[in-house]
């Protein structure tokens, strides 16, 4: 059975850093790529970034480009998602999900909540 | 920056048919941007239907269906279950310099 769990959400300042992490289990974790999904409160989805399975390619969305940075340790079956220079507008559920294709498979989520 | 338009909301009766539609202010969407769907119920994690355009997953069911809709990635209901009113968000693909995903705003289905 395929599980994702995601950890590291909380209360942090406007501009603190947080690192989420997302242990993944029951599949072959370097053999897919993973991707980070956002949810702000009351609000739609939003595609945050994605690492390949190596962990060599990594993508980002524009709002969070230079200042969050996606990685993975393959013999930890974890990816990392570390956020620097918060914003309000970073408050989300923060969700990992397998493969950057067909994101099969999603965690349940973690609250990243950025006030003062 | 790119957008990815879905209409905001849609209501269905139980046992109709409903098209949910999903477009890309860069033209027209195709097989090139892998499109596929995700549904979200209250309180719940998302959960894959559709991907690439029309391939299901060994969970979605029958009456779920994906196509290209001038030039738009469409989820089609058939047969709608009142299990089926949720939001529904598409996902589409941009390659070139830099690659990303852009999710739909959504679509809140109401079974009524």
């Amino acid at each position: 059975e395929v599980q994702l769990l995601e950890s590291g959400g909380g209360l942090v300042q406007p501009g603190g850093s947080l690192r989420l992490s997302c242990a993944a289990s029951g599949f072959t974790f370097n053999n897919y790529a993973m991707t980070w999904v956002r949810q702000a409160p009351g609000k739609g989805l939003e595609w945050v970034s994605a690492i390949s399975a190596s962990g060599a390619s990594t993508y980002y969305a524009d709002s969070v480009r230079g200042r969050f940075t996606i990685a993975r340790d393959n013999s930890k079956n974890t990816v990392y998602l570390q956020m620097v220079s918060l914003r309000a507008e970073d408050t989300a559920v923060y969700y990992c999900a397998k493969d950057q294709w067909l994101l099969e498979y999603w965690g349940q989520g973690t609250l990243v909540t950025v006030s003062s | 920056q790119t957008v990815v338009t879905q209409e905001p909301s849609l209501t269905v009766s139980p046992g109709g048919t409903v098209t949910l539609t999903c477009a890309s202010s860069t033209g027209a969407v195709t097989s090139d941007n892998y499109p596929s769907w995700f549904q979200q119920k209250p309180g719940q994690a998302p959960r894959a239907l559709i991907y690439s355009i029309t391939n299901k997953h060994s969970w979605t069911p029958a009456r779920f269906s994906g196509s290209l809709l001038g030039g738009k990635t469409a989820l089609t209901l058939s047969g709608v279950q009142p299990e089926d009113e949720a939001d529904y968000y598409c996902l589409v693909y941009y390659g070139g310099a830099q690659l990303s995903w852009v999710f739909g705003g959504g679509t809140k289905l109401t079974v009524l």
